[in-house]
Order: C-alpha cells, then structure tokens, then sequence
C-alpha cells in the first residue's frame, strides 16, 4: 500500500488566496482526520470523518477554514481567504474503525502565507 | 477530558548511552496509547502501541514501552541510542475517535 498521500508538499502562496490541500486515504479506512502542526501550538486536531461524514470539526479555527470527503478515496481542506498565521504543516491521517487502531499519516504539506 | 502530557521538551544523549522519554495521560476510561517519531520533514511514524495485554511493549528500532496503569504512564525507552534516533518524538492517546498528541519531546542524540 502507498499509505496516506498529499498533495502538494509545498505551498506557498500570497494572503487573501484560497488554498486546498488533498488527501488520498489508506484504501480500506473507514477514519480520515486532518491535523495542523506549528511550533507554538504542537499538533492540532482540525477535522475528522467517519465513513466520509464529518464528525467533529471543533478544531476548525474560523470559518475560513472548510474540509469535504466527497469519497472514500480522497478528501480535501480549503482556506479561503488565506492569511499568514495559516503558515504551518498540515497532516492528513487515516485510521480503521476498530478500537486501538493508530492513525497513518501522511507526507504533511508544509504551507507558507505570505 | 483526555490529556497527555510530556513533561520534557528536550532530551540530549549521548550515543550508545540509555534514554527515557516520559509520558503522562489522563483519562477515565481507558485508553489506548501509541508512540510515534518524526524526522526531519516527514510524517509520524507509529514506534508501538499499547492496547492491552503486557505492560511492556515492544516497537520498532528497539524502542520499548511500559505501561503503568497506577501511574497513568507510558514511558518510552531505548537501551542505547544511536545518532540517527535523533527526532521529535510524540505519545498520544486514543480513547474513543480522537487521537491526542502530548507537545513533543526532542530527541537530541550527540556524537
């Protein structure tokens, strides 16, 4: 399996822009969840799906931020508008159901708001 | 709520000497605790997991874990670390959905 893939690695784009990263799941995972790591605030839970439906998104900062599943096999994160304080790496990870199952993360896509 | 706290923010060894990274967790129900490293510019890799059964667990690149259920600790431990153990290390805990992370601890391993 080529486990959990994002795309791009790398963004940097300019303030006001709209930004999505993607996400393709380990196939057969019924769990996705996408995290934001930055230096001040470590790893943040933003978003998680079960079976492609969004289950709690209490960790989405503001309204600008918004995340879909419209399959099993790829999901996305947009941020539109963009501002700098966005700059991070933001991770997507995918997990079975079952009890104790650990999450598989992605490469991460390092974002960088100008 | 559920918490997991890494009191050290860094830990520097010397090669070839032991090292602990410790880890706390609270929860009232029970848990399931995992361990995972990340290098330079890459994801989180699972080290090992504990789910039930022996307290002592046993991971990848001879990395171990014990689970002390009085404590609510799950420390990680290498015998003797080598230079390319040098990462940021991450406990985390499951208990339901989520996975929550502790902030980290550094690994910092000197020639």
């Amino acid at each position: 399996d080529a486990g959990v893939i994002q795309s791009p690695r790398h963004e940097v784009t300019e303030m006001g822009q709209e930004v999505t990263l993607r996400c393709k799941p380990i196939s057969g995972h019924d769990y996705l969840f996408w995290y934001r790591q930055t230096m001040m605030r470590g790893l943040e839970l933003l978003i998680y799906f079960n079976n492609n439906v969004p289950i709690d998104d209490s960790g989405m900062p503001e309204d600008r931020f918004s995340a879909k599943m419209p399959n099993a096999s790829f999901s996305t994160l947009k941020i539109q508008p963009s501002e700098p304080r966005d700059s991070a790496v933001y991770f997507c990870a995918s997990s079975f159901r079952r009890e104790g199952s650990p999450l598989h993360f992605g490469n991460g896509t390092r974002l960088t708001v100008t | 709520a559920q918490s997991v706290t890494q009191l050290d923010s860094q830990v520097p060894v010397f090669e070839e000497a032991p090292v602990e990274l410790r880890c706390n967790y609270s929860s009232s129900v029970s848990v399931y605790l995992f361990w995972y490293v990340q290098y330079p510019n890459q994801g989180l890799q699972l080290l090992l997991k504990y789910l039930s059964g022996s307290t002592l667990v046993k991971g990848i690149n001879g990395f171990e874990a014990e689970f002390n259920k009085s404590q609510t600790s799950f420390h990680l431990r290498k015998p003797s670390v080598h230079i390319s153990d040098t990462a940021e290390y991450f406990c985390a805990a499951r208990n339901t959905d989520k996975l929550i992370f502790g902030t980290g601890t550094r690994l910092q391993v000197f020639p």
